[in-house]
């Protein structure tokens, strides 16, 4: 089945405990990124990679780190969380390129104490 | 930067009634995709539009795409319960894609 698969879906943690949240697709998509969805925000873009070894700030990338070895996986690292990074957290792939339709994982709830 | 408004942010329907939510950019897009969130889940891809002026249908759904490419809208004709949820049109232009804050639909049977 073809799918994106976020882990873990639920993590609470506390300040400055580094965390990183894993992103794995199986559609041998080339464009990945990663998103956060705050209430009255909507959906606003942190990282996000055209290819392997290519990744580019989107909207939000303060706090936040990505690597994009593979293809299949673009992990997301909070080196040092804060409480401000508390927010569900989306991964999404496509095609290729940003007009294609994202596909997005199920989610990651986040809450940092 | 590039910004796409969505309002409202909140619409509660009735059963049968029709809704619609609005997307304007600041920037002319290449084109718009318009995403349904169910609560609890996560957006679900609906369509994507290119041309400018562009319709297309999806059974109760209407899309439009303005002819500027600046806006873009979507129609539900007689809601139904099913159709409850967060739907977000998401804007293209040059190397970013950004979404809308979304609009919140509840339907009371």
């Amino acid at each position: 089945e073809a799918q994106v698969t976020q882990n873990p879906r639920y993590l609470i943690t506390v300040t400055g405990k580094k965390l990183t949240v894993t992103c794995s697709q199986n559609m041998n998509h080339e464009y990945m990124s990663w998103y956060r969805q705050d209430p009255g925000l909507g959906l606003r873009q942190i990282y996000y990679s055209m290819n392997v070894e290519v990744t580019d700030k989107g909207d939000v990338p303060e706090g936040y780190k990505v690597s994009r070895k593979e293809k299949r996986n673009f992990p997301l690292i909070l080196e040092s969380p804060s409480p401000n990074q508390t927010s569900l957290y989306f991964c999404a792939s496509s095609l290729s390129r940003k007009e294609q339709p994202q596909h997005f994982g199920d989610g990651t709830r986040l809450s940092i104490l | 930067g590039q910004q796409v408004m969505q309002i409202p942010q909140y619409q509660h329907v009735q059963e049968g009634e029709d809704f619609t939510t609005y997307c304007n950019s600041s920037t002319t897009l290449s084109n718009i995709q318009w995403y349904k969130q169910r609560p609890g889940g996560h957006p679900v891809f609906l369509i994507q539009l290119v041309k400018s002026g562009e319709v297309k249908k999806q059974k109760r759904l209407t899309f439009q795409f303005g002819e500027a490419k600046k806006n873009s809208s979507l129609h539900i004709t007689a809601t139904q319960t099913t159709d409850v949820g967060t739907y977000f049109c998401a804007g293209s232009s040059g190397s970013r894609l950004t979404f809308g804050e979304g609009t919140q639909l509840t339907v009371n049977p």
